[in-house]
């Protein structure tokens, strides 16, 4: 089955940095890589999708890359605010009629000001 | 509309007690899921069911079971519940075009 590594566990910047998060898959299979975000107590919530056919994509200012040769995606926050402070969770799945996702461990993204 | 609802928020359990965990949608989504979410294990899929009538396995199954309803509910039951099985639950659902998982408030869950 699908195994996803991410990294790292907690990261801390300043407000007005920019912070990284990477994932690494293990079925080529996969190709729909979303990113959720968690706050404390709350649900997870879909902030960006990719899928292979596409390398990049952007929303504001929220990017993730993917490199489908190395299993490879990350995901890009600029400009961080202290409301990203969150716990951030990269997934992967096969499209498909069950398209079930396999999450990694998840990251704690801390914004200090 | 409600989007994905569960019930209880909130609920303990002593060891060999059975409870269901109860999940809907109003979305009209085909696919379904429950996942438990450990700290530092991120979330694990415990069952799902692709569409109404149909439910599968998923990595953490073992001391569940599962009952897809009708197309809005999927229920989660525990038979006999075991410490191991303390854990915050989600329900989500998926339409039937889209990748997009969306997920329920949570149930947090304490066996003693």
């Amino acid at each position: 089955g699908e195994n996803v590594e991410q990294h790292p566990s907690t990261l801390s910047v300043q407000e007005g940095d920019s912070a990284v998060i990477k994932c690494t898959y293990s079925d080529s299979a996969s190709n729909y890589f979303p990113w959720y975000k968690q706050e404390l107590g709350k649900r997870p919530q879909l902030i960006i999708d990719i899928r292979s056919n596409v390398g990049e994509k952007k929303d504001q200012r929220i990017a993730v890359t993917l490199n489908k040769t190395a299993k490879h995606f990350s995901l890009h926050i600029t400009e961080t605010q202290p409301e990203d402070s969150a716990v951030y969770f990269c997934a992967a799945s096969p499209t498909g009629t069950a398209s079930k996702l396999t999450f990694g461990t998840g990251t704690r993204l801390q914004v200090t000001l | 509309n409600a989007g994905v609802t569960q019930t209880p928020k909130f609920q303990v359990l002593k060891t060999g007690q059975s409870m269901t965990l109860q999940c809907a949608q109003d979305m009209n989504h085909n696919s379904m899921y429950w996942y438990r979410q450990d700290p530092g294990m991120g979330l694990r899929l415990i069952y799902y069911s692709a569409s109404e009538g149909t439910t599968d396995k998923g990595e953490v199954p073992n001391g569940y079971n599962v009952s897809r309803l009708n197309k809005r509910e999927f229920s989660l039951r525990l038979e006999s519940a075991a410490p191991s099985q303390t854990s915050v639950y989600f329900c989500a659902s998926r339409p039937g075009q889209q990748e997009t998982q969306y997920f329920g408030p949570g149930t947090r869950l304490l066996v003693l």
